[in-house]
């Protein structure tokens, strides 16, 4: 099946640094990837959906200069945190839509702001 | 508003049968999603449904009923790897997933 990669896993930062995450469409092109955030307990709150090739439309209450979106290619975006903050320790996951049906999910990055 | 209710917790016997509700209200409806997410990870498509009825998949099913907005995910024969947080998810009329918080399943042996 489609294989979605998303990278680091894990990541530890101090407050103040920038973190990014990529995710990858392995075996399909992705013109639309999603990214979510989740809280212990909480449902995958959608953060912004991602478009190949023009600027990425962001849920409301999103700080679009905070999280750096960039879908540069087919099979690639990106994600950028910007001068973290513990607070913005949580687990990151993409999605890429491989048709309007299906989508798939990456492994998620746990993210630590220290 | 939209939102997805399901409940927050549920405990079950090794090779029992368990059934998760999801009740839900959106601004239309173009199917409904339940996902397996095992802690620290992403959460892996179980199944899909977008007619009224049961759908079976080897030991999970699921269920719908549009006009009651009303769904169930049933898992037979539980394993211990059943383990996990099952979430609902509705796509509404604009496409976009709407998320429920997840039910935490935990199987006892």
């Amino acid at each position: 099946g489609a294989v979605v990669s998303q990278h680091p896993s894990r990541v530890i930062c101090k407050s103040g640094t920038s973190v990014k995450i990529e995710c990858r469409s392995l075996d399909f092109q992705a013109t639309t990837m999603f990214w979510y955030r989740q809280f212990p307990k909480k449902s995958l709150m959608l953060m912004a959906t991602s478009n190949e090739g023009s600027k990425a439309t962001y849920e409301q209450g999103v700080e679009k200069d905070k999280f750096l979106i960039n879908h540069a290619s087919l099979t690639l975006s990106t994600l950028t945190v910007t001068s973290a903050h513990p607070e913005d320790s949580s687990f990151y996951i993409c999605s890429a839509r491989e048709t309007e049906l299906k989508a798939f999910f990456g492994q998620g990055t746990r993210l630590t702001v220290v | 508003g939209q939102n997805i209710d399901q409940p927050t917790e549920m405990t079950a016997t090794e090779g029992a049968i368990v059934q998760i509700n999801c009740t839900y209200q959106t601004s239309g409806f173009n199917g409904l999603f339940w996902y397996q997410q095992h802690a620290g990870e992403a959460p892996t498509f179980l199944s899909y449904n977008v007619l009224d009825g049961l759908e079976e998949k080897g030991r999970f099913s699921s269920f719908l009923s549009r006009s009651k907005g009303y769904s169930y995910l049933l898992l037979k024969e539980l394993q211990m790897k059943d383990s996990a947080s099952y979430l609902c998810a509705v796509k509404n009329s604009n496409y976009q997933l709407i998320w429920g918080a997840g039910t935490k399943l935990i199987i006892k042996p």
